[in-house]
């Protein structure tokens, strides 16, 4: 059974980069693409991006010049860079995997193992 | 971007009743729909995925249904661990979004 874990700090100085870890245990990095979602009061649930197992990448245009997601296979990781940031960033972050069902001539994308989210404060 | 809009945010129900939620796409999104489930400091769950195919695992009062642009999770018959909010999400643009919730009470 595929599990996810992210890791990393909880408090991020403003201006400066929040970097977060997400570990997947029980499968393979190689297969699926892997996202990162993040959850505030103000905002609900906001998609920020993914990479799938070749390293492309994909992004939420309104991070994509703060953004950086990125795979480090031999860890069975991958990452999350965010820089520049604000309190605005203030939030849940979780790492999901983004499985994928081949039906009726269409891909059908969704979410279905999430890690348990880590708090990441931006203050001073 | 694609909104999504949910309805209502708050529901309130008991046990053993049969609940929709509803879920309004900005534009056509075929069946690009997912549903979600969250409780408290918990991570969502996913239940429902391309509008109606019920995720492995999910008890089987869980329902999913399109009309157009809009979008159906019911839920046959209210249990106690049911109680929670629960989310769509499109997955017609890579840019995925999701709705603001509906939040499930006793």
């Amino acid at each position: 059974q595929v599990q996810m874990q992210e890791s990393g700090p909880g408090l991020v100085k403003p201006s400066g980069t929040l970097s977060l870890t997400c570990t997947v245990s029980g499968g393979s990095i190689s297969d699926y693409h892997w996202g990162w979602i993040r959850q505030s009061p103000q905002k609900g649930l906001e998609w920020i991006g993914s990479v799938n197992s070749s390293g492309r990448d994909n992004y939420n245009p309104s991070l994509k010049s703060r953004v950086t997601i990125s795979l480090e296979t031999s860890m069975n990781q991958f990452s999350l860079k965010l820089s520049s940031v604000t309190a605005a960033d203030t939030a849940v972050y979780f790492c999901a995997r983004v499985s994928y069902d081949f039906w009726t001539g269409d891909y059908y994308y969704y979410m279905d193992v999430w890690g348990k989210g880590t708090t990441v404060s931006v203050s001073s | 971007d694609i909104q999504m809009t949910q309805s209502p945010s708050a529901l309130s129900a008991s046990v053993g009743d049969r609940v929709t939620i509803t879920c309004r796409a900005s534009q056509n999104i075929g069946n690009y729909l997912n549903w979600y489930q969250q409780k408290p400091g918990t991570a969502p769950k996913l239940l429902i995925y391309a509008a109606s195919s019920v995720q492995r695992g999910v008890p089987s009062r869980f329902s999913g249904s399109r009309s157009g642009t809009y979008f159906t999770l019911t839920i046959s018959s209210l249990q106690p661990e049911d109680f929670a909010t629960y989310y769509c999400q499109q997955s017609f643009s890579t840019l995925y979004s999701f709705g603001q919730g509906t939040k499930l009470e006793i």
